[in-house]
């Protein structure tokens, strides 16, 4: 069946420095990817979406890699700050409905 | 900025009891959903609604559920006779073309 998941559960980064959350991906059919933050008590915010036809999408101090040969997704987060100390899900879709992946804490130490 | 909103934002209930939770989409999306979250797990989905009718549904979206959008703003999610293991945060979402939106959530827990 189709699954998203994740490779670390937690990531604990110096603030400044840049984070990296990986996700695997096993639907192929998958077109569309997102990756979501959750801050406590609160729905997931969108943070940067990448079709399956790029391989690299950049926001504001985010990037997403996609590599459909390995069916992996990364978000990079550029100078980690206090406030970016949340949940990070990937998400994919083939169009309607989103699989999450399990979700990766980030905490960002000053 | 349009947003998608829930209420009530928590509900206790008794077990075997109804509930209903409420949505507002944003208005000009067409495509509404609901997920939940049980605590410290992944976000999952349980159905999607289009054009009036349910488009997708989970095998969590069983008899006991039902959606509704009853007029132009409000989308509902009922459940007929809680368990306990309906205990969950429960968001609504809403798009137009591919970014889904999500709402605050609302927290049920059934005793």
């Amino acid at each position: 069946g189709e699954s998203v998941g994740l490779h670390l559960p937690t990531l604990s980064v110096q603030e400044g420095d840049n984070s990296i959350i990986n996700c695997a991906y096993s639907n192929s059919a998958s077109d569309y990817f997102i990756w979501y933050k959750q801050e406590s008590g609160k729905g997931p915010q969108f943070i940067i979406d990448i079709r399956s036809n790029m391989d690299k999408r950049q926001g504001q101090r985010v990037t997403v890699l996609l590599n459909k040969t390995v069916k992996h997704l990364s978000l990079q987060i550029a100078a980690t700050q206090p406030g970016d100390s949340a949940v990070y899900f990937c998400a994919e879709t083939g169009g309607n409905k989103l699989v999450f992946g399990a979700g990766t804490i980030l905490r960002v130490k000053s | 900025e349009p947003e998608v909103t829930q209420t009530p934002s928590h509900q206790v209930t008794q077990m075997g009891q109804e509930v209903i939770l409420r949505c507002v989409p944003i208005s000009n999306h067409l495509y509404f959903y609901w997920y939940r979250q049980i605590l410290g797990q992944k976000v999952e989905f349980l159905v999607s609604f289009y054009n009036n009718e349910i488009s997708e549904k989970s095998e969590i979206f069983d008899d006991q559920f039902s959606v509704e959008r009853p007029d132009g703003s409000n989308f509902t999610l009922k459940i007929r006779s809680t368990k306990l293991e309906d205990s969950a945060m429960y968001f609504c979402a809403s798009r137009l073309v591919n970014e889904q939106f999500f709402g605050p959530g609302t927290r049920l827990t059934v005793l």
